[in-house]
């Protein structure tokens, strides 16, 4: 699987967006942009996947680049609870090569 | 959304004991299963892929006959870790896939902490 570079902490202040950049330069042409994040001594929670395509959910909206080597995720009302590590991971789509490989993340923290 | 439960959630075992941990998809069926692992202020990192009805493809550096992995139907599957040492004090934590997973995401179960003494 393709690496990613994502920054190691970032502040964010509540009510606001927060934006949270990654790099996927050697992205394949059949992997997709996964986002999950991991508040303390708890499982990963997924966020939003996508393709080629910027999408939105109900969580968050991702925002991929036309040559697909960035990501960015964007929180667009941050709160207290959404303080947690977000990880951003390309992998293929299903099958038992669908595993998700994790890099280090973003510790994202949420200031009131 | 799909849920994926671990049990137990934290144990404490002392050196030399085997603990088994459970992971289990409660509305869905899970063809396919992984099991990760987690030291203090490290990312996660994949230990096994567990097939149902087949045996498990572990990673590179991690001992088979040390974590068992058993997947004997589509919504258990369970990691034991055999004569446990503190150094195997961690937090695990498995992920499954459905059998037509339509979106694409693993769902994670919530972990579990083994401490080792």
């Amino acid at each position: 699987d393709a690496k990613t570079t994502q920054p190691t902490s970032m502040d964010c202040a509540e009510g606001r967006a927060a934006n949270l950049p990654c790099n996927h330069s050697t992205i394949s042409g059949n992997e997709y942009v996964y986002w999950y994040r991991q508040i303390h001594s708890q499982g990963p929670q997924y966020i939003i996947h996508g393709l080629k395509n910027n999408e939105t959910n109900e969580m968050a909206s991702l925002i991929i680049t036309e040559d697909r080597k960035s990501s960015t995720l964007i929180l667009p009302h941050a709160t207290l609870r959404d303080t947690a590590v977000y990880y951003c991971i390309v992998s293929t789509y299903g099958g038992s090569q669908g595993n998700l490989i994790f890099g280090k993340g973003t510790k994202l923290s949420v200031k009131p | 959304g799909a849920v994926v439960s671990q049990h137990p959630s934290w144990v404490i075992c002392k050196s030399g004991t085997s603990v088994k941990i459970e992971c289990r998809s409660l509305d869905f069926q899970a063809t396919t299963m992984f099991w990760y692992r987690q030291f203090p202020k490290q990312s996660l990192m994949l230990m096994a892929t567990s097939n149902e009805g087949s045996k498990a493809t572990y990673e590179q550096g991690v001992e088979k006959d040390k974590f068992l992995i058993n997947h004997a139907s589509l919504t258990l599957s369970t990691l034991t870790v055999t004569s446990a040492h503190p150094e195997d004090s961690s937090f695990y934590i498995c992920s499954a896939r459905g059998a037509s997973s339509g979106s694409g995401e693993l769902f994670f179960g919530e972990g579990s902490r083994l401490t080792v003494l």
